[in-house]
């Protein structure tokens, strides 16, 4: 079965710190996508990032940057400088197999203070 | 850009009550889905569609059904409203192969009283 974990249920940092989002997944494919999600308080879901699991290189986009370990079935994501725009919740989530499906974590809200 | 939008943000309706959630996408993506929201339990699936009429249960359809009679319309109905199916509702669609990332539409808060 398939299943995503993000243990941390709440984080709150001040203005200008790091903050990494921790996701660990189960899955019996060899080959899957990962995602991850922001949803601001206006409420809709935006997308962030997909990975596919053959590909290990970590991503670096602006502030953001994620970290892919097979090895410990992590995908991990990191806001470098964090502002207040960035408080949010933040899911992960995991697809694979035959269908489209996606499995998603139970979020993680960040809390970004001035 | 790209879009999807539910027919509210926020409902209440009574219990016994039948409620129809409508989604629209303006994408032409061939796949659409309805998820739940609750607090704690993150994002879980009910219904999904991989293209007109077609359609398959989530993780939890138990209170619901669906209907997909346009590739851009989705719609998710309770057919008797219960205080238990009280949530936030939220819709998505995306591209058919690769499993692509989903867009969302803003969600539909629903008390059922």
């Amino acid at each position: 079965a398939q299943k995503v974990t993000q243990a941390q249920t709440e984080i709150s940092v001040v203005e200008k710190e790091d903050v990494t989002l921790d996701c660990v997944y189960e899955t019996r494919d060899t080959t899957y996508y990962l995602f991850w999600y922001k949803q601001p308080p206006s409420g809709e879901l935006v997308f962030l990032i997909r990975r596919n699991s053959f590909d290990e290189q970590n991503e670096i986009s602006g502030r953001y940057s994620w970290n892919f370990q097979k090895s410990t079935s992590s995908f991990n994501f990191t806001i470098t400088a964090s502002q207040v725009v960035d408080s949010a919740v933040y899911f992960c989530a995991l697809g694979g197999g035959a269908t489209n499906k996606l499995i998603f974590g139970t979020g993680t809200l960040l809390a970004v203070q001035p | 850009d790209v879009k999807v939008t539910q027919s509210s943000r926020y409902l209440v309706k009574r219990t016994g009550e039948k409620v129809f959630l409508e989604c629209v996408q303006d994408m032409d993506h061939e796949n659409m889905f309805w998820y739940r929201q609750d607090p704690g339990l993150g994002l879980r699936l009910i219904y999904f569609s991989y293209d007109v009429k077609m359609k398959e249960k989530g993780d939890i359809p138990e209170g619901y059904s669906v209907s997909r009679e346009k590739k851009e319309r989705f719609s998710l109905i309770l057919e008797s409203a219960s205080t238990n199916q009280t949530s936030m509702y939220l819709c998505a669609s995306s591209l058919p192969s690769g499993l692509r990332e989903q867009f969302f539409g803003p969600g539909t808060r629903l008390t059922v009283l």
